[in-house]
């Protein structure tokens, strides 16, 4: 079965650094990996996805993830963090084996971005 | 073209009562899936509905039910809340056998008290 592991619960970025959020899978599967963002008391927002095409992917608001089957990882990216960013980040994966629109989630990981 | 729209946006229910929350999907989508994500945690995936039958579902007591109307907006009621029950329920909607995303509502925060 498909699974979602983020490393930090919460990551402290100062305003212009870079921005590293960490997500490993696993999947038996080729997976669909996705980032979604959630802001307080707001649904979520795809950011990203990769759906087996360039493993590069360039996402909304300066974000991008890459692919790496061999570490099984899809960790994401900005390379100057913005005050706006601060947010819940969840990484997620589809489940391939019984229907690509259900996802499973990350448990995520807390944004904060000091001035 | 109207996203994901979910009612009500907040409420309150008491122990041992029932309730009712709705989700119309975006325009041109024909499936509905409803997620619990519980303060701090990822969204947790309930059921999925698809030609007004539930298609899949996960780990979620029978108390979770939910219906699909001809004009593809679904209902999730839960019976007998619990405490453990509240949460930010989200309904995501996408269309069924092709290779795009879920777009998801802004959720319906339910609080039992």
């Amino acid at each position: 079965a498909q699974s979602v592991t983020q490393l930090g619960s919460h990551v402290s970025v100062s305003e212009g650094a870079l921005v590293l959020l960490r997500c490993n899978y696993s999947s038996s599967v080729p997976p669909y990996l996705f980032w979604y963002v959630q802001y307080p008391n707001q649904g979520l927002q795809l950011l990203l996805k990769y759906t087996s095409a360039a493993t590069l992917v360039k996402g909304i608001n300066g974000f991008e993830a890459e692919f790496k089957k061999s570490e099984t990882s899809f960790h994401l990216t900005k390379p100057s963090a913005h005050m706006s960013d601060a947010a819940e980040y969840f990484c997620a994966v589809s489940d391939r084996e019984t229907s690509y629109d259900k996802v499973i989630f990350g448990p995520g990981t807390s944004l904060s971005v000091i001035p | 073209d109207a996203g994901v729209t979910q009612s009500p946006t907040h409420l309150i229910k008491t122990r041992g009562q029932q309730v009712t929350l709705r989700c119309s999907p975006k325009s041109g989508h024909d499936t509905v899936s409803w997620y619990q994500q519980a303060l701090g945690q990822g969204p947790q995936f309930i059921f999925q509905y698809y030609e007004e039958e539930e298609r899949q579902r996960g780990n979620f007591p029978d108390r979770f039910s939910g219906h699909q109307f001809p004009n593809y907006s679904s209902e999730l009621n839960v019976n007998a809340l619990l405490l453990g029950d509240s949460a930010l329920y989200l309904c995501a909607s996408s269309l069924f056998g092709v290779n795009t995303e879920a777009f998801f509502g802004q959720g319906t925060r339910l609080t039992v008290v």
